[in-house]
């Protein structure tokens, strides 16, 4: 079956450091693929998405690009703060949405030290 | 202000003892789905709706019921609670189904323990 395969955490940065979460997709054909991330306390907010391959999505100076070839939808930001410590989803959605359900990976806590 | 509103926030409660958890969005959304967050595991999805009267299950169905009489509201329902159900819950809504890639709107999130 489909599934998302994210980095283990926690990812201990400190602040203005680069960012990289990976994540690994198996599905067939063209899902759709997103990052969610969760502040303590709050529910998941959609950070960026990306529903085709190629598509970089991007938002907060977050980045990642739809990789079909590797599979692969690396999350990166380029100088990291203290407020984004938070945990981080990869989600997939599947073509056509066809069972109507996100499939999550098991999240990534990141820590920014300041 | 658009949002999903999820209550009660926080519930300790026995086994066996019938609970509700309310779930709501002010969005006009079509879609709804119940998920539980468990460590390591993710968000598992529960139960999910297309539109009123019109609910299907997800990958983790047993022991939870759901409804959908208005399009607003997707109450879910622990009829006899065990502890296996503690876990963390959340609600989310979207316009439509997943095609397309929409975006999926989750509420605060419930934390239930059941001793």
């Amino acid at each position: 079956g489909n599934s998302v395969t994210q980095m283990e955490g926690p990812v201990t940065l400190s602040e203005e450091a680069f960012l990289t979460i990976n994540c690994t997709y198996t599905a067939t054909g063209y899902p759709s693929l997103f990052w969610y991330v969760q502040y303590p306390g709050e529910g998941l907010q959609l950070l960026l998405k990306a529903t085709k391959a190629d598509d970089k999505g991007s938002n907060k100076g977050f980045e990642a690009t739809y990789r079909k070839e590797t599979t692969s939808f690396h999350l990166e930001k380029g100088s990291v703060q203290v407020s984004d410590s938070a945990v981080y989803f990869c989600a997939l959605s599947e073509p056509g949405g066809a069972t109507n359900k996100l499939i999550f990976g098991t999240g990534t806590l990141l820590a920014v030290q300041p | 202000e658009a949002q999903v509103t999820q209550n009660p926030r926080y519930l300790i409660t026995v086994t066996g003892k019938k609970l509700t958890v309310t779930c709501s969005q002010n969005m006009n959304h079509e879609y709804m789905s119940w998920y539980r967050q468990d460590p390591g595991l993710g968000l598992r999805q529960i139960y999910y709706s297309m539109n009123v009267e019109v609910t299907d299950k997800g990958d983790v169905p047993e022991g939870y019921k759901v409804s959908r009489k208005e399009k607003r509201n997707f109450p879910l329902i622990l009829e006899s609670p065990s502890p296996n159900q503690t876990s963390l819950y959340f609600c989310a809504s979207s316009p439509y189904g997943l095609a397309g890639g929409y975006e999926q709107y989750f509420g605060p999130g419930t934390r239930l323990t059941v001793t």
